[in-house]
């Protein structure tokens, strides 16, 4: 149980494109999404908490209007890179969060891996 | 500010060797400590985790020792096999595993044969 899906897994495109990520619960239902991002040989960093029917919460330095967060389900939320750019080039991962089994614990997608050219 | 710092960046055991990996943290606010488990290009996987009212914990070859007045949590692998080999990292949160994660830095851990 708990698996969290992320869609695509890998994904190249070219710089000024838009691309979107989807991360999707599979057995459970997630209020609460994570989007984390992580550079090579480094840890996650949080970049905005996603809650189901209203607005992401971002953290401090994470562009709202670039990174483009939607929670329209209790099993979807989707990140859209807005005009990327090489240095978005990363490891994006997402992680939502089960509450409803009393396991009260996140859990992680397989992450994305975009390539921006 | 990296609120939860790890060490070492990098260890290299041999197979049947005792793994350890440390990490402190500085805000007492902190009462869950899990471990995660990462391979390459893969998401990370919870391993175990730990609440400050015991100090320590063992699932299976994964130990994990608690300091409360130290401020320390440590991660022991113990007949540590090539399949470990990946990236550790600690994180702290407040209450639960479902809430906001701060991170460890990370160890990239190697078991040689």
């Amino acid at each position: 149980g708990a698996v969290v899906s992320q869609h695509p897994s890998r994904v190249i495109c070219k710089s000024g494109t838009s691309v979107k990520i989807e991360c999707r619960s599979l057995d459970f239902q997630a209020t609460t999404m994570f989007w984390y991002r992580q550079f090579p040989k480094q840890s996650l960093m949080l970049m905005a908490t996603s809650n189901e029917g209203s607005k992401a919460t971002y953290e401090q330095g994470v562009e709202k209007d670039k990174f483009l967060i939607n929670h329209a389900s209790l099993t979807l939320s989707t990140l859209t890179v807005t005009s990327a750019h090489p240095e978005d080039s990363s490891f994006y991962i997402c992680s939502a969060r089960d509450v409803g089994t009393g396991a009260y614990e996140q859990y992680f997608g397989p992450g994305t891996r975009l390539t921006v050219t | 500010q990296q609120q939860v710092k790890q060490s070492p960046q990098s260890l290299i055991v041999q197979k049947g060797g005792i793994s350890i990996i440390n990490c402190a943290y500085e805000n007492t606010a902190f009462d869950y400590f899990p471990w995660y488990q990462q391979f390459p290009g893969k998401g990370p996987a919870l391993l175990i985790a730990i609440r400050p009212d015991v100090s320590e914990k063992k699932e299976g070859r994964f130990t994990i020792s608690f300091n409360k007045s130290a401020k320390q949590f440590s991660l022991h692998i113990m007949d540590s096999q090539p399949g470990d080999s990946a990236t550790y990292f600690c994180a702290a949160s407040i209450g639960t595993g479902a809430n906001n994660l701060f991170f460890g830095t990370g160890t990239r851990l190697t078991v040689i044969p």
